[in-house]
This record gives structure tokens, sequence and C-alpha cells, in this order.
């Protein structure tokens, strides 16, 4: 079964400088997604950044971008520019890229604080 | 647009009362999902769909049932609640396997 380890519970930053949110995963499988979810207090699950297994371009979003290192299983998201409005959860979450299973992995979560 | 809509946001049972959590979406999305959300742990797939007509079971099925009568509607009940029950109900849809899951607000369920 396909596991997803955030081994950071919580994180700061402060504004306008730059965190970067640890993730690493387990899987058997060579094609997959990896995902970035934010979750505000609104409690809102908002998609941050995606990322295909077989591209070997790291995503980017504006002042998101990741570092996914196949071989080491590892998927870390950057964070430039904080803002205040970045204070959230951050959820990394893996999917299958084959199956009909709606099935997303998702660790435990890194609670980001965003401080002046 | 809507999007994926869950009603109740919030809700108290007690223990052994049955309810329905409400998921709908708008969007023809074929794929929907249900998941709890613990303090200290990600999102656990409770059920899901591929279609209407078609359910499966997810991670953590035991003490829920779904049906799939609709496209739209993918509702999600509690048939006995006990206190472990307790914690934040999610529901998503996506339009294909390969698609962006959206998520709904939540429903935040308290069983005493």
């Amino acid at each position: 079964a396909q596991t997803v380890t955030q081994s950071q519970p919580e994180m700061s930053v402060q504004e306008a400088e730059t965190v970067t949110l640890s993730c690493t995963y387990d899987t058997s499988e060579s094609d997959y997604y990896l995902f970035w979810y934010k979750q505000p207090p609104s409690r809102q699950m908002i998609l941050v950044i995606r990322q295909e297994a077989y591209k070997q371009q790291n995503a980017t979003e504006n002042r998101f971008s990741v570092n996914f290192q196949k071989a080491a299983k590892s998927f870390s998201l950057k964070i430039s520019d904080s803002q205040l409005g970045d204070a959230a959860m951050y959820f990394c979450a893996y999917r299958d890229f084959t199956g009909t299973a709606s099935k997303l992995t998702f660790g435990t979560g890194t609670r980001l604080q965003v401080t002046l | 647009n809507a999007g994926v809509t869950q009603t109740p946001k919030f809700q108290v049972l007690k223990t052994g009362q049955s309810m329905t959590l409400q998921c709908a979406q708008d969007m023809n999305h074929e794929y929907m999902s249900w998941y709890r959300q613990d303090p200290g742990m990600g999102l656990r797939l409770i059920h899901y769909s591929v279609g209407a007509g078609i359910t499966d079971q997810g991670e953590v099925p035991n003490g829920y049932n779904v049906s799939r009568s609709t496209t739209e509607d993918f509702p999600l009940r509690l048939l006995s609640a006990a206190p472990s029950q307790t914690s934040v109900y999610f529901c998503a849809s996506r339009r294909g396997p390969n698609q962006p899951q959206h998520f709904g607000d939540g429903t935040r369920l308290s069983i005493l």
C-alpha cells in the first residue's frame, strides 16, 4: 500500500521569506500523481500544485514550486515570498496514475505559520 | 458555479442515532468520494463511486453506507452513530481518473 509521510508537524516562516515543506512517499508504481493541498482555518481543501511522476520538470504555480526527486521518492513544496494568507495546514497526497479508484493517500499535514 | 456542496456544515448526534450527510455536485463529475479527517491525520477514504450505480469501499468503510442513484448526488449514511465517528467529513468529486479533485467545505460531526 502507498504511504505518504510528512515529518514536519509545524513550520514557521517570516513574511516575504522562503520556506520548504517536506514530503516522502512509498509506492511500487512507476506512474502516479503527487499533490499539495492547502487547508486554511476555513477548512476548505484547496489544490496548490500537482506533479505527474512521468514529467521530469518540476511543477510551478506562481510562488509555489516543487522539488520532485523520483528516485528518492521525495516531493517537497517551496513557498517563495511568503504571505500571511499562506498560513494553513498543508497536506501532501499521492494517487495512482492508472486504475479507477478515487483514492488519494494523504500525509498527516504540516501546519505553516507566517509571522511578521 | 456551486461546485461540491455538503450539508449540513455542523451536526451533533447521540450515540445510536442515524443520519445522512448530503453531497451534491453540479459539474457532471463521474467520480465522487467521501473522506474523514481526524486530528493529527490526513484524510482517509471511506467510500467512493466511479459513476451512477457504482460504489466501492475505501480505507475505513465500517459503519457507513453510500449510494449513487444519480450522477449529482452521493449521500453518506451513518447507520448507528458511535463516538469514534466524530470527525470532519469531506466529499470530493472529479471528472475522470486523471483529473483534479474538487472538495466540498466539509461537515463537522460530533457524536456524544
